[in-house]
């Protein structure tokens, strides 16, 4: 168990419909990241945040949006979903959010499913 | 944007050592090498990182050659439950990202 909860574990909707999905990190850890992975695909990563802050971006589609709350859990929205958002969502953390070696700590995920 | 090249796949049979390389030519002096393991649809699992020196823990260690430019991580006795995408990442410091590449798909045989 790594520590990091996310929720749900499977979100079946709809296209055009927007969905939340959620991260707890591990108690103590102050960065958390946002991964999706497809079908088939690998883990792309997607955004970043650091104590409440964005830290960092990568290949996250403007119908996408996260946020960090002051107790450290995260969210992410997704919006006018597509058939080709259906895809593994993960949610990491870490201790730091900067320079630094410590790893990141991976969330069993979300699955969702856009019919 | 992946740093890394691993083989896309070996096998291993079961109760002997895994050797799986990686090489990062391209590796800066102050980037770690990190490894981790996705088994079927999980959540990737932290396995070990390392900078310059030999790491090892309960799990595995890290092998880092003197130039840094490839590393090994060795599995010593591999077990069925070791089946996985294994994974060598070069973090990039700028924006303290971590970029999966394809990995190798590690398959222990009975």
């Amino acid at each position: 168990d790594s520590g990091v909860t996310q929720t749900p574990k499977h979100l079946i909707t709809a296209t055009g419909q927007r969905v939340t999905l959620r991260c707890s990190p591990r108690s103590g850890d102050l960065s958390v990241y946002w991964y999706q992975q497809s079908l088939d695909q690998g883990l792309q990563f997607l955004i970043q945040y650091y104590n409440g802050e964005e830290r960092a971006k990568g290949n996250i589609l403007e119908r996408f949006s996260a946020q960090q709350f002051p107790d450290l859990h995260s969210e992410l929205n997704l919006s006018s979903l597509e058939l080709g958002d259906s895809a593994l969502y993960f949610c990491a953390s870490s201790v730091a959010g900067g320079a630094g070696h410590s790893p990141l700590h991976f969330g069993n995920g979300t699955r969702l499913t856009v019919t | 944007d992946a740093k890394t090249t691993q083989p896309p796949s070996m096998d291993c049979a079961e109760g002997r050592a895994a050797n799986l390389p990686c090489n990062h030519s391209t590796i800066s002096g102050n980037e770690y090498v990190y490894w981790y393991r996705q088994i079927h649809s999980q959540g990737p699992q932290y396995i070990i990182h390392g900078l310059k020196n030999n790491e090892t823990n309960e799990m595995a260690s890290l092998i880092i050659t003197e130039d840094r430019k490839s590393s090994t991580l060795i599995l010593p006795h591999a077990t069925l439950r070791d089946t996985a995408v294994y994974y060598c990442i070069v973090r990039v410091n700028t924006g303290n990202q971590f970029y999966f590449g394809t990995g190798t798909s590690l398959t222990v045989i009975p």
